[in-house]
C-alpha cells in the first residue's frame, strides 16, 4: 500500500539551511507536494514537483526528486524564524482517480534565534 | 468571499452530544474531505467526497456521518460525541485534477469534556 513517511523533528538556527526528507513507497506517483502548517492554522501548499522532474526551485525553496530511492527533499534556504512549522509531504498516485493524496506524518522545523 | 471555510472555529461540547462541523467552499471542486490531525498521528481521513451524494469512508470513519446534498458544502457529524474525538478537524477540497493538490480550511478545534 501507499505510505510516506518523514522525520518528526528538525532544528536549525536563522541563516542556515533546512532540508526536510520524505520517503515514498509509490512507483507511480504523477506529483509530490510540500505542505506548510504554521501554528493554529490549516495546511498551505507550498510548492509541487512533477514525477518527472529532478529538481525544482522557487526562491528559497529547492525540492529534490530522486525516483530511483523515492526520496523527496525540501531545503529552505537562508532559514529564517517565520519558516518555524511543521512540514508535510504528500503524494498523489498515478492510478489513483481524484488525484486523491497521501501525507506523511509531518516533520516539526524549529528555527532558532 | 472565494475560499474554504469551516465553522465554528473552536467549540467545546459534552460526551454524548451530537455536534456538526461546517465545510463550504466557492471554487465548485468536485472532491472535498474532512480529516483529523492528532499529536502522534498526523492526518488522518474521515471521510471524502467526490461529488454531490457520493461520499465515502476514509481510514478513521467510526463516530462520524457525513452529507453531500450540494457541491459546495461537506457537514461532518459527530453522532454521539466521545472524548477520544477531541481533535483538530480539517476540511479540505480538489479539483481532483492536476498540480493543485488539496486546499485545506483553518481548521475546527473540538473540545469533548
Amino acid at each position: 500500500g501507499e505510505d510516506v513517511e518523514q522525520s518528526l523533528f528538525l532544528s536549525v538556527r536563522e541563516g542556515d539551511s533546512s532540508v526536510i526528507n520524505c520517503t515514498y513507497t509509490d512507483s507511480s506517483s504523477t506529483y509530490l507536494y510540500w505542505y506548510k502548517q504554521e501554528p493554529g492554522a490549516g495546511l498551505q501548499l507550498l510548492t509541487y514537483i512533477f514525477s518527472n522532474m529532478d529538481m525544482k526551485q522557487d526562491q528559497r525553496l529547492t525540492v529534490l526528486l530522486n525516483k530511483k530511492d523515492k526520496h523527496l527533499s525540501l531545503r529552505i534556504a537562508d532559514t529564517q524564524t517565520g519558516d518555524s512549522a511543521i512540514y508535510f509531504c504528500a503524494e498523489s498516485a498515478g492510478n489513483n482517480a481524484g488525484n486523491m493524496l497521501t501525507f506523511g506524518g509531518g516533520t516539526r522545523l524549529m528555527v532558532k534565534p | 468571499d472565494a475560499g474554504i471555510t469551516q465553522s465554528p472555529r473552536y467549540k467545546i461540547t459534552e460526551t454524548g452530544r451530537q455536534v456538526t462541523l461546517m465545510c463550504h467552499q466557492t471554487w465548485s471542486h468536485s472532491y472535498m474531505f474532512w480529516y483529523r490531525q492528532d499529536l502522534g498521528h498526523g492526518l488522518r481521513l474521515i471521510y471524502y467526497s467526490a461529488a454531490a451524494d457520493i461520499t465515502d469512508k476514509g481510514e478513521v470513519p467510526d463516530g462520524y456521518v457525513v452529507s453531500r446534498s450540494k457541491t459546495e458544502n461537506f457537514p461532518l457529524t459527530l453522532e454521539s460525541a466521545t472524548r477520544s474525538q477531541t481533535s483538530v478537524y480539517f476540511c479540505a477540497s480538489s479539483r481532483g485534477t492536476g498540480s493543485e493538490g488539496y486546499t485545506f480550511g483553518s481548521g475546527t478545534r473540538l473540545t469533548v469534556v
